[in-house]
């Protein structure tokens, strides 16, 4: 059964950047089926698409965020990773990742349980 | 401000049915799929409805979607006491270039 686990800190400091990793167990990165995203949800509030990945490399963002994020995949450790820079408090929150499913019309099928991250000196 | 319109919150009693609307525009809902996603208390959301209308594997007959135009909506029927969770719908925006989530509806069961 497919599994994905986000990882890194729990707290980043104002201004510095926000690195994350979503390791996906249980099956490959690499099909040509599945994208793969990030969505955050400010505590109390609501869901905000962060971008997606293809095992290819190719990248997809939010608008909003395009200037300061980056997502890459690596297919040889079968993780995909979120940078997100000059941070500020309102990018608190929680960081999930997810498989984007070509085939369910680009759902989100599997969700990682998520990872709260905290922009704080 | 979301793109996607709900209503913030909705209640019912055990048994009963419930529904939720989302609504959008030409350039999100109006011409492209609409997924619907249910969020247990300090969980992940987690895939209900995919393709305006359609129920991946293990979800139970009682959540079924619709869309029309620029709206959708997801009803819950035969409300249970473990449905109580927040409800997104999501679609992406041509316009924006970006996939989009609804305001989210809190569902309790009174």
């Amino acid at each position: 059964q497919l599994r994905l686990h986000e990882s890194g800190p729990g707290r980043v400091k104002p201004s510095e950047t926000l690195s994350l990793t979503c390791t996906v167990s249980g099956g490959s990165i690499s099909r040509s089926d599945y994208y793969w995203g990030w969505v955050r949800q400010p505590p109390g509030k609501g869901l905000e698409w962060i971008g997606s990945v293809y095992y290819s490399g190719n990248t997809y963002y939010n608008a909003s965020l395009k200037n300061r994020v980056t997502i890459s995949v690596d297919t040889s450790k079968n993780q995909f990773s979120l940078k997100l820079n000059s941070v500020t408090a309102a990018d608190t929150a929680v960081y999930f990742c997810a498989r984007v499913f070509k085939w369910l019309s680009n759902a989100l099928d599997i969700w990682g349980p998520g990872t709260l991250v905290s922009v704080s000196a | 401000q979301s793109v996607l319109t709900q209503p913030p919150s909705t209640s019912g009693t055990p048994g009963h049915r419930v529904t939720i609307s989302c609504s959008g525009g030409s350039s999100n809902i109006g011409g492209n799929p609409v997924k619907w996603y249910q969020q247990l208390p300090g969980t992940a959301p987690q895939l209900l409805i995919y393709s305006n209308n359609q129920r991946p594997s293990g979800v139970p007959d009682r959540f079924s979607g619709s869309k029309s135009g620029t709206s959708a909506s997801l009803a819950i029927s035969g409300l249970q006491s473990a449905d109580e969770a927040d409800y997104y719908c999501a679609a992406w925006d041509d316009s924006l270039n970006a996939y989009v989530f609804g305001s989210g509806t809190k569902v309790t069961v009174l």
